[in-house]
């Protein structure tokens, strides 16, 4: 089926170990993006993805990594887990979308969003 | 850092009331405000994306208006049964709203 995938769902780390979340889509959807979800403050923008090699950040990027090699995968990938990198991370698509020079995003084409993955750091 | 404002945080109705909530966005520069539905335990699932102001949009029972000059968005949703339970966010993107929880009690 067409749509977006993550893995996986269900994670648990220690404090300084490398992971990867990996994310797949199969819509060819130009920008794909990387959000956190914790108590208080709902979804954060970790880094998104224009296109194939065209990576920026989000609100919130330190201590991640991104690579975008296909258009269809955008893996993130923590270098050196901590734990206040513990929660639940979403990955989303979206057809072409137009970025302002400031650096802000006028986005007019819905998200849309894989079911997640729960990663616990101990 | 967009300020994206939803209220009421959380909000309880009986089924069959209608009810509506608020999201506030900032109205200079404006482009799209974007409504989503999430579900407990699922992925947010787009409504509606508004770009015009004195927009309307609709789906099934649930409706959305938006006022771009005084920046901020109302959804409505007519006759509320135990299924709409949910979160419903509205994003600035990339700025999400914390969202407001509804709960519908049969």
């Amino acid at each position: 089926d067409a749509g977006i995938t993550q893995s996986p769902r269900y994670k648990i780390t220690e404090t300084g170990r490398q992971v990867t979340l990996m994310c797949h889509q199969t819509w060819s959807h130009s920008y794909m993006f990387w959000y956190r979800q914790d108590l208080g403050h709902g979804l954060r923008l970790i880094y998104y993805s224009a296109a194939a090699d065209i990576t920026d950040k989000g609100e919130v990027p330190d201590g991640y990594v991104v690579s975008r090699s296909k258009t269809e995968n955008f893996p993130l990938t923590l270098e050196s887990a901590t734990r206040s990198q513990t929660s639940v991370y979403f990955c989303a698509s979206s057809e072409s979308i137009f970025l302002v020079g400031t650096g802000g995003m006028l986005n007019n084409q819905p998200q849309h969003f894989g079911d997640g993955t729960r990663l616990s750091i101990l | 850092i967009l300020n994206v404002e939803q209220s009421p945080q959380s909000l309880h109705v009986q089924e069959g009331d209608s009810t509506n909530f608020t999201c506030s966005f900032p109205s200079s520069n404006f482009y799209a405000l974007h409504w989503y539905r999430w579900e407990t335990a699922k992925s947010p699932e787009a409504l509606f994306v508004m770009t015009l102001n004195g927009d309307e949009k609709k789906k099934g029972r649930i409706s959305a208006t938006l006022n771009t000059k005084e920046g901020y968005s109302y959804l409505y949703i007519k006759g509320s049964q135990p299924e709409d339970s949910a979160t419903y966010l509205c994003a600035y993107i990339p700025t999400f709203g914390r969202g407001t929880s509804l709960i519908v009690h049969p």
